[in-house]
């Protein structure tokens, strides 16, 4: 059974960057899975943000894919989620998740962290 | 981009069938994901591949995808199924989610 955990930073100052981890554990992030991050600002729907593969390769979504970066560190077993220039607007529970191979549903999410961004 | 829209809100009657739709250009052509999420939890998987069911989620989910428009059908809804649903689509190499329906079972 996959499990995943996102731990980062609950307050972000604007115009800073945002970073969150989520450590997988049950299951190697080196299998042939994908590797995402969804957010849902307070009291509305999902987005997508992106996705890894352990081998680095990334897919991002267009309106967010100047200020995301997303990495992988096989070693400790766990993905990465940066995301510069945050304003209020990026405040969200944001979640790790994965697609066992691509084009699949999401079948295994973590439990979700808030993050605020405010001064 | 793609888009997918949900009707904002469904109510139902405890023990009638519920319907939730989610349209998209050619959505047919894709294959649809639902995802439950109650207050506070993480969503979670109720069908993919249009029509399957994930092992644990009760038969009365079904679901259908045909044209722009795939539907999630709850038969004998009971209240335990009042919750926010999402549909959902990969476009090319990318996520697509719906607005989100919120069930009510009255």
């Amino acid at each position: 059974q996959v499990q995943l955990h996102e731990s980062g930073p609950g307050l972000v100052k604007p115009s800073g960057t945002l970073s969150l981890t989520c450590a997988v554990s049950g299951g190697s992030i080196s299998s042939d899975s994908w590797w995402s991050w969804v957010r849902q600002p307070p009291g509305t729907g999902l987005e997508w943000i992106g996705e890894i593969y352990h081998r680095g390769s990334t897919n991002y979504n267009p309106s967010l894919k100047s200020r995301v970066t997303i990495s992988v560190d096989t070693s400790k077993n766990q993905f990465s989620l940066k995301l510069t220039s945050v304003t209020a607007a990026d405040t969200a529970v944001y979640y790790c998740a994965r697609v066992p191979t691509l084009t699949q549903p999401f079948d295994y999410w973590g439990q979700g962290t808030l993050v605020t961004v405010s001064s | 981009s793609y888009e997918l829209t949900q009707p904002p809100s469904v109510s139902v009657s405890p023990g009638q069938t519920a319907s939730i739709t989610c349209s998209g250009d050619k959505l047919g052509d894709k294959y649809a994901s639902w995802y439950r999420q109650k207050p506070g939890q993480s969503p979670v998987l109720v069908i993919y591949q249009d029509t399957k069911r994930p092992s644990g989620i009760p038969e009365r989910f079904s679901g259908s995808n045909s044209g722009n428009t795939a539907t999630l059908t709850i038969s004998g809804t009971q209240a335990m199924d009042e919750a926010d649903y999402y549909c959902q689509a990969w476009d090319s190499s990318t996520v697509v989610f719906g607005g989100g329906t919120k069930l009510t079972v009255l």
